[in-house]
């Protein structure tokens, strides 16, 4: 079965400084992958996903952007962070015929 | 667009009581529908789902039917424990391969011993 490595588990970051989330998925081969984030109190708001290598669709226009430079890879940066950028963020993918499986999710607390 | 909507929360409710959470979506085509589960602390997980009209998912004691003519999913179940308590997630999956998911906004589920 797949699983979804995410890293690092917290991190505080001030404003304006540069952010780079990573995502790896084991156990499946060209799957789709989203970044979703879960803000304090509210739902989970769909950001990117990308169903292959170089493949990436923006759900909302933000600070934020993502890159598949790999099958299995998925990053998520931002050149300069803003307070609102604080959230729970969680990587997920999807492989052949399977439901969406989460990572244990990024808390990033930008101060 | 597709959208999901879920009952608000909290949901209160004492061990063993019946447990309805309200869903209703939005969207064109047939999606597939699902149930999400975050326990304290830890992150989402698939509970249950269900691919086409009438369809019953279960899981864990939960259910969920998916009604076309009605647009719901609703997440029942008999008797809930102080276990299950939780915030629960309707989504659904639209797109060749289900590639595209939509969430709702969660309902928090507390059971009282």
């Amino acid at each position: 079965s797949q699983t979804i490595h995410q890293w690092p588990a917290t991190l505080v970051q001030p404003v304006g400084s540069p952010l780079s989330l990573e995502c790896t998925v084991e156990g499946t081969s060209n799957p789709n992958l989203y970044w979703y984030r879960q803000a304090a109190g509210r739902g989970l708001q769909l950001l990117f996903y990308s169903v292959g290598i170089g493949q990436i669709s923006s759900e909302v226009p933000q600070n934020l952007s993502a890159s598949r430079p790999q099958d299995r890879q998925f990053i998520l940066s931002s050149k300069k962070l803003l307070l609102s950028d604080s959230g729970f963020y969680l990587c997920a993918g999807q492989g052949d015929n399977s439901p969406l499986h989460f990572g244990n999710g990024t808390r990033l607390t930008v101060t | 667009g597709d959208s999901v909507t879920q009952m608000e929360g909290p949901v209160t409710l004492s061990e063993e009581a019946f447990l309805t959470i309200n869903c209703t979506y939005t969207a064109t085509g047939y999606p597939s529908l699902f149930w999400y589960v975050q326990y304290p602390g830890e992150s989402l997980q698939l509970l249950l789902k269900a691919t086409k009209a009438d369809d019953k998912g279960s899981n864990k004691g939960f259910e969920a039917t998916y009604r076309k003519e009605t647009t719901s999913f609703h997440l029942e179940k008999g008797s809930v424990q102080v276990s299950d308590s939780a915030v629960y997630f309707c989504a659904l999956g639209q797109g060749s391969g289900t590639y595209k998911y939509i969430f709702g906004t969660g309902t928090r589920l507390k059971v009282l011993a």
